[in-house]
């Protein structure tokens, strides 16, 4: 029944690992994102696409790789991590823009490196 | 440079008290702004404005949009506890179908029973 559901809540993983952020949306939506929110809860767009094509590709570092297999998905790939990549990710689904309700969001995955 | 700006950051305040939350913005091609409130987890939609003058409410809250000053107020009318929550203001801007927001940094705001 979930509209967002994003896997896993939560990843603790050590320096220089690679890890994968996993989304999907059953909404129908044709857009998805990824946000990045920081310890001050500011929010800030990585990443989007519109039915698999990339179309909003932020100043991210090049260690962070969305793939789109189908517009209902949108994985999100981190090599080599690093303590600044400890934040919350947000997926986010809309349609056609930003729609008549904006975004619906997933519940996010609290990374926390160490 | 596009941004959005809150104020207050947190605002303390008691239960039945009435709050007004500040959004200015500065984009190009705007195209509506959006209120969210997001307690532990996902922020969830309240308001989503694109008309000057025009407020939308719902329940105890209540949002209008001035296009000409570049600023939306959230007003929360008879706090509750229920109410104390991060609120974030976004704006949807550019050319295009994109749907690209830029947030504000937030108002957090407590209620005091």
């Amino acid at each position: 029944d979930t509209a967002v559901s994003q896997t896993p809540k939560y990843l603790v993983t050590q320096m220089g690992n690679d890890k994968s952020i996993k989304c999907e949306q059953n909404l129908g939506h044709d857009t998805m994102y990824w946000y990045k929110q920081d310890s001050k809860k500011f929010l800030k767009i990585m990443f989007s696409y519109n039915n698999k094509e990339l179309i909003i590709n932020e100043t991210v570092p090049n260690r962070f790789s969305p793939k789109s297999p189908d517009k209902a998905h949108l994985n999100l790939h981190i090599n080599s991590l690093e303590l600044g990549d400890s934040a919350v990710y947000f997926c986010a689904s809309s349609y056609r823009g930003t729609g008549n309700n904006g975004y619906t969001f997933g519940s996010g995955t609290r990374l926390t490196v160490v | 440079e596009d941004k959005v700006v809150q104020s207050p950051l947190s605002l303390v305040v008691h239960e039945g008290d009435t709050v007004t939350l500040n959004c200015s913005y500065e984009v190009t091609n705007f195209r509506s702004l959006l209120w969210y409130k997001q307690e532990k987890k996902a922020p969830t939609f309240l308001f989503m404005l694109t008309s000057s003058g025009i407020e939308k409410k719902s329940g105890r809250l209540s949002s209008i949009l001035d296009k000409k000053e570049l600023f939306s107020i959230l007003n929360i009318t008879a706090t509750q506890t229920g109410d104390s929550a991060v609120y974030l203001c976004a704006v949807a801007f550019g050319s295009g179908n994109t749907g690209k927001l830029i947030f504000g940094q937030g108002t957090t705001l407590q209620v005091k029973p």
